[in-house]
């Protein structure tokens, strides 16, 4: 099976800094869905996208489906403490994850 | 309320015992998953299923075994086949959105098996 390549694997930012972070694959996907896993939790789901070029926000976080289907990223704006964890890109119907991108925000 | 439950949260047994970890969800979703998790790692798939009686292989199932003899449950064995079976683990389940393909997961809070 194949894990999905997610960059960068670590972050420590400071509050207010935007934050960025992307996920390929070497095969293509109809689905990509982004989660944050606190400490001890389960993964809670962030951003859904299901189509090719979608650009798609939640609050501070915006989530792209990359153009050929094998790429997708992340950013975060303006950071807040409560953004820390980790967060796992997931391509197609739940079978393929991340490797995460753990994210630090320094008051 | 409506969500996955993974009972217990946190599980100890003595090497070559079989476990049994618990996921019910009260959400009518179809498909339900058991990933295992790995210090600084991504989720690994064991096993899925996509309707009652019926599963399949994930990437790691060696050394698991499942049953979904009900749409709400999904148990997981981790038999002493499994050779190094410490780990987080995770249930999930999901609502098709426009098609087969197109899945939202919601998982469970985890369960940590420690076998010493």
């Amino acid at each position: 099976g194949q894990q999905l390549n997610q960059s960068p694997q670590s972050m420590f930012i400071q509050e207010g800094e935007d934050v960025s972070m992307n996920c390929t694959s070497s095969s293509i996907f109809n689905t990509w869905l982004w989660y944050k896993q606190d400490p001890g939790e389960g993964p809670v789901l962030l951003i859904a996208l299901y189509k090719a070029g979608e650009l798609t926000s939640n609050g501070r976080l915006t989530a792209q489906f990359g153009i050929t289907r094998k790429d997708s990223f992340l950013n975060i704006s303006a950071s807040i403490p409560s953004d820390v964890g980790i967060y796992f890109c997931a391509g197609g119907n739940q079978f393929y994850f991340g490797t995460g991108t753990s994210l630090t925000v320094i008051p | 309320d409506g969500g996955i439950t993974q009972s217990p949260k946190y599980l100890f047994r003595k090497e070559g015992q079989n476990v049994t970890l618990s996921c019910e969800q009260n959400l009518n979703h179809d498909a339900m998953y058991w990933y295992r998790q790995d210090p600084g790692q991504g989720l690994r798939l064991i096993y899925y299923s996509q309707i009652v009686n019926d599963f399949q292989k994930g990437d790691i199932a060696e050394g698991y075994s499942v049953s979904r003899e009900k749409k709400e449950s999904f148990p997981l064995t981790v038999t002493s086949a499994q050779k190094n079976p410490t780990a987080f683990y995770l249930c999930a389940s999901s609502i098709e959105k426009n098609g087969p393909w197109n899945t939202e997961a919601f998982f469970g809070q985890g369960t940590r098996l420690t076998v010493v």
